[in-house]
């Protein structure tokens, strides 16, 4: 079974610029992450969707979106690129098949990533 | 808000000598823990995760156990290896809202 796949691998862009990520889950996951990593900050949550719904959102600014497709393959939308965006931006994805109560501890499966770099 | 608090790196440690990252946390309720590792050039992947208080989740010779007493989830192994050197990831969920909540990573050299 094929992994998750991030595309593209690297993207350089300017400040002000938009950039548009992304991520196929693995084959049956119908849940999609994503995740901004830096150094100083380690791993910070950007949203979740299921079933092209956004589940979850975390604290970033509204230059921040995504969406999620019906074949739950998701993309990622940064538009005006500030210098400070730059990052590791993190897929991930899960299986849940149903919004049980204990579905919240399901193990996330990574893809490696796309490294953006704002000049 | 639910928070994990690890212990900054990096940490260097010669080969086959014992390894504990800390790792504490702030949740209300009955949160899961885990934790991940990111080895270079890669995304993150799972190493080992408990559910409950007293649980311990074990994996490659790494251990960790969920203390609700004092809010901790600590990694350790008797034995590191330079195939161990990686950046851990501690990281919880809660009942209700599928986020995880991921600490800011420990890098672990270690040196033949």
């Amino acid at each position: 079974k094929a992994g998750v796949t991030q595309t593209p691998r690297y993207l350089i862009k300017t400040r002000g610029q938009q950039v548009t990520l992304s991520c196929s889950p693995i084959s049956g996951h119908r849940s999609v992450s994503w995740y901004q990593q830096t150094p100083g900050q380690g791993l910070q949550f950007l949203f979740e969707y299921f079933s092209e719904t956004q589940r979850n959102k975390g604290n970033f600014p509204g230059r921040f979106s995504g969406r999620q497709f019906s074949n739950s393959r998701s993309e990622m939308n940064v538009s005006t690129l500030e210098l400070g965006d730059s990052a590791l931006y993190l897929c991930a994805s899960r299986q849940t098949w149903t919004l049980s109560f204990r579905a919240f501890n399901e193990k996330l499966f990574f893809g490696s990533g796309t490294q953006l770099s704002v000049l | 808000g639910n928070s994990v608090t690890q212990m900054e790196g990096p940490v260097t440690l010669s080969e086959e000598a014992f390894l504990t990252i800390n790792c504490t946390y702030t949740a209300t309720g009955y949160p899961s823990l885990f934790w991940y590792v990111q080895y270079p050039g890669e995304g993150l992947q799972l190493l080992l995760k408990a559910t409950k208080a007293d649980d311990k989740g074990s994996n490659k010779g790494f251990e960790a156990t969920y203390r609700k007493e004092t809010t901790s989830f600590h990694l350790e192994k008797g034995s590191v290896q330079v195939s161990d050197s990686a950046v851990y990831f501690c990281a919880l969920t809660s009942s209700g809202t599928y986020k995880y909540i991921f600490g800011t990573g420990t890098r672990l050299k270690v040196l033949a």
